[in-house]
């Protein structure tokens, strides 16, 4: 157990719809980041939350969003969906914005599907 | 950030030591070298962390040589239970703290 728990575990949608996927991060880290995880591929690196505000982002389009609450907590809202955003999302937290050296704990994911 | 290869699958048997090879030729000076564990339908875990040398802990050791291009992560006497992805991550602490995965290697093991 990391301490990184992660809601809904599953969830179906729709093409076109609107999704909110939700992250609690372990106590005392305050920085978090979420990777969109496709079957039988590495995670990929969506963004990093850092005291309520966005420091990082990776190769996704803008209809990926999130927030950082002032408690750590995080959400990731990804509008429009496409068949393609199927996969595994996952959400990790690290103690403080710091380099590599500073181990991610990550949550079990929640596993989205688009039909 | 830079680039890792590593063997796509490799089997091995209960009780025996796995050694699993990561290539990354264009490592940065400040770029330290991490490897992960993923069973399925889980997030990935930590297992070990290094610069340079060797690194041991209670579960892998880590061995990097002194050009640092590339690492091997040793499991002693695996079990069944250590069947899994194994990720070997590089990452330069001065671009931020986004992870970059690879394929990783799926470790079988077999009784």
């Amino acid at each position: 157990e990391t301490g990184v728990t992660q809601s809904p575990t599953h969830l179906i949608k729709t093409r076109g719809q609107q999704v909110t996927l939700r992250c609690s991060s372990q106590s005392g880290h305050n920085t978090v980041s979420w990777y969109q995880q496709a079957l039988g591929q590495g995670p990929q690196f969506i963004f990093q939350y850092y005291r309520e505000e966005e420091n990082g982002r990776g190769n996704f389009p803008p209809r990926f969003s999130g927030l950082q609450f002032p408690n750590y907590s995080s959400e990731l809202n990804v509008n429009a969906l496409e068949l393609d955003d199927s996969a595994l999302y996952l959400c990790a937290s690290r103690p403080r914005l710091a380099g590599l050296e500073e181990t991610q704990y990550f949550g079990p994911g929640t596993r989205l599907l688009v039909l | 950030l830079a680039k890792t290869t590593q063997p796509i699958s490799m089997d091995s048997y209960e009780g025996q030591e796995v050694n699993i090879t990561c290539s990354h030729n264009n490592i940065a000076t400040n770029d330290y070298i991490t490897w992960y564990q993923q069973f399925p339908s889980q997030g990935p875990r930590f297992i070990i962390q290094g610069y340079k040398t060797k690194v041991t802990n209670e579960v892998a050791s880590l061995f990097i040589p002194a050009d640092r291009k590339s690492s091997t992560l040793s499991l002693p006497r695996v079990s069944l239970s250590d069947t899994a992805v194994y990720y070997c991550l590089v990452g330069d602490k001065n671009a931020g703290n986004m992870l970059t995965f690879g394929g990783g290697t799926r470790l079988m093991v077999k009784p």
